[in-house]
């Protein structure tokens, strides 16, 4: 158990739909990192946030948000989904930029 | 633009062997880490090792070890006295951190599927 938590573990919802994921990091981790990882791939990054300000930015598409609120956790929201949207999601925490990252154990999201 | 490459798919190693994965990145950043990662089969992410760049001394985590050689961009890890539960996916990521510009860049490699066999 890596102490982050993500929710839900399973989503899914159908194309054109929005859905939001959720992280809470590690207690004392500022820093949290989304990724997605479709089947069989690789990971790519998507967008981090530090102690509530956007810090870096990936391969995020428009149709994707992300915010990190003043308790810490943060919120991915994808919107207007389409089938290549289907992949696991993970989100990351660390206590810095440039630390170890602890993965939680992502949500599978399916569009349909 | 930076770069990671890992240039085996997969491999098999008996158990109790050492096996080496390798990885390159490609960068004009001076300041960087580095980081291997494992995803067993139940896809949860866990990090093996990480290194400093601006460390010479090569990082070790029990039976894991990196050769980092910064000249050469290479990053290969090795796991000696493989074990069963070490079969997974290996990924290598590389990580720049802007003080300034607040414009770090996190890049993960497609992996190595590692085959650890009885």
């Amino acid at each position: 158990d890596s102490g982050v938590t993500q929710t839900p573990k399973h989503l899914i919802t159908a194309t054109g739909q929005r859905v939001t994921l959720r992280c809470s990091p590690r207690s004392g981790d500022l820093s949290v990192y989304w990724y997605q990882q479709s089947l069989d791939q690789g990971l790519q990054f998507l967008i981090q946030y530090y102690n509530g300000e956007e810090r870096a930015k990936g391969n995020i598409l428009e149709r994707f948000s992300a915010q990190q609120f003043p308790d810490l956790h943060s919120e991915l929201n994808l919107s207007s989904l389409e089938l290549g949207d289907s992949a696991l999601y993970f989100c990351a925490s660390s206590v810095v930029s440039g630390g170890e990252q602890y993965f939680g154990p992502g949500t599978r999201l399916t569009v349909t | 633009a930076q770069t990671v490459t890992q240039s085996q798919p997969e491999m098999s190693v008996q158990e109790a062997e050492t096996v080496t994965l390798s990885c390159t990145y490609d960068t004009s950043e001076n300041n960087y880490y580095l980081f291997w990662y494992k995803q067993p089969p139940s896809r949860q992410m866990i990090l093996v090792i990480r290194q400093e760049a601006y460390k010479q001394q090569n990082a070790t985590e029990n039976r894991f070890s990196v050769n980092f050689q910064k000249a050469a961009k290479s990053f290969s890890l090795k796991i000696s006295d493989s074990q069963l539960g070490d079969t997974a996916m290996y990924f290598c990521a590389f990580m720049t951190l802007s003080l300034v510009n607040r414009d770090d860049k996190i890049i993960f490699g497609k992996g190595t599927r590692l085959h650890i066999l009885p």
